[in-house]
């Protein structure tokens, strides 16, 4: 079992609908989750941390965690074309590591 | 706040050749990793310095990849001698490195063609 998984997608949605992505671990002992957005010839760049079950809301962004199932989510309310992307998830694992999933790839059609 | 810095941005070498990739990392921070991604993958840690010690190396083909972190501030990683595998781009991220606070932060890499 991979340690983090993403569906690779592309997940298509159009403009102006909610995107979201998924992902799952499997370390049980993960208590920090966070979200990566990369652009094509880009590097990662953090959008979202969350750290308690339940939703976290920054702007269009939204970060829902449940320990309980080993899943964390990242939902994007109004999506635009320049949310196309790659985007990551990392649980944190211990002494300060990450471990990145392959990421899911969304595509946001005008 | 000056973000990670990485040169070169491009590299371009034959295989067997060496070549060596430069970080500085955020002011203040403890921790700085590298990474590799390949086209298609999520980074994959290669080693990770607290300060100016190895904190995780287990993924480091130490058979031909060398990295070092001296005075705990800027660091070198080296590829000697290169394969074609390892065409990739090498990201590097700094972090803290205390507290609960874990969030990481990427320069702009470099990548690497191995013809």
């Amino acid at each position: 079992q991979k340690e983090v998984e993403q569906n690779s997608g592309p997940l298509s949605v159009p403009e102006g609908a909610i995107a979201s992505l998924n992902c799952t671990y499997s370390d049980r002992g993960s208590q920090s989750f966070f979200w990566y957005r990369q652009y094509s010839g880009k590097s990662p760049e953090l959008i979202m941390s969350i750290y308690s079950n339940g939703d976290k809301e920054d702007g269009r962004f939204t970060a829902q965690l449940n320990k309980a199932s080993q899943y964390v989510s990242l939902l994007i309310r109004d999506s635009q074309p320049s949310d196309s992307a790659t985007y990551l998830c990392a649980p944190h694992t211990g002494f300060q590591k990450l471990v990145f999933g392959t990421g899911t790839r969304l595509l946001v059609s005008p | 706040e000056a973000g990670v810095a990485q040169s070169p941005r491009y590299k371009i070498i034959e295989k067997r050749q060496s070549v060596a990739f430069w970080c500085n990392p955020i002011s203040g921070h403890a921790t700085l990793y590298w990474y590799q991604q390949i086209l298609g993958q999520g980074p994959k840690l290669l080693i990770q310095f607290q300060n100016n010690g190895v904190v995780d190396d287990s993924q480091l083909p130490k058979d031909r990849f060398s990295a070092e972190r001296l005075k705990g501030v800027d660091s070198t990683l080296k590829i000697q001698p290169a394969k074609l595998e390892d065409s990739a781009v090498y990201l590097c991220a700094s972090s803290l490195g205390s507290g609960d606070r874990y969030e990481q932060y990427f320069g702009p890499g470099t990548r690497l063609t191995v013809t």
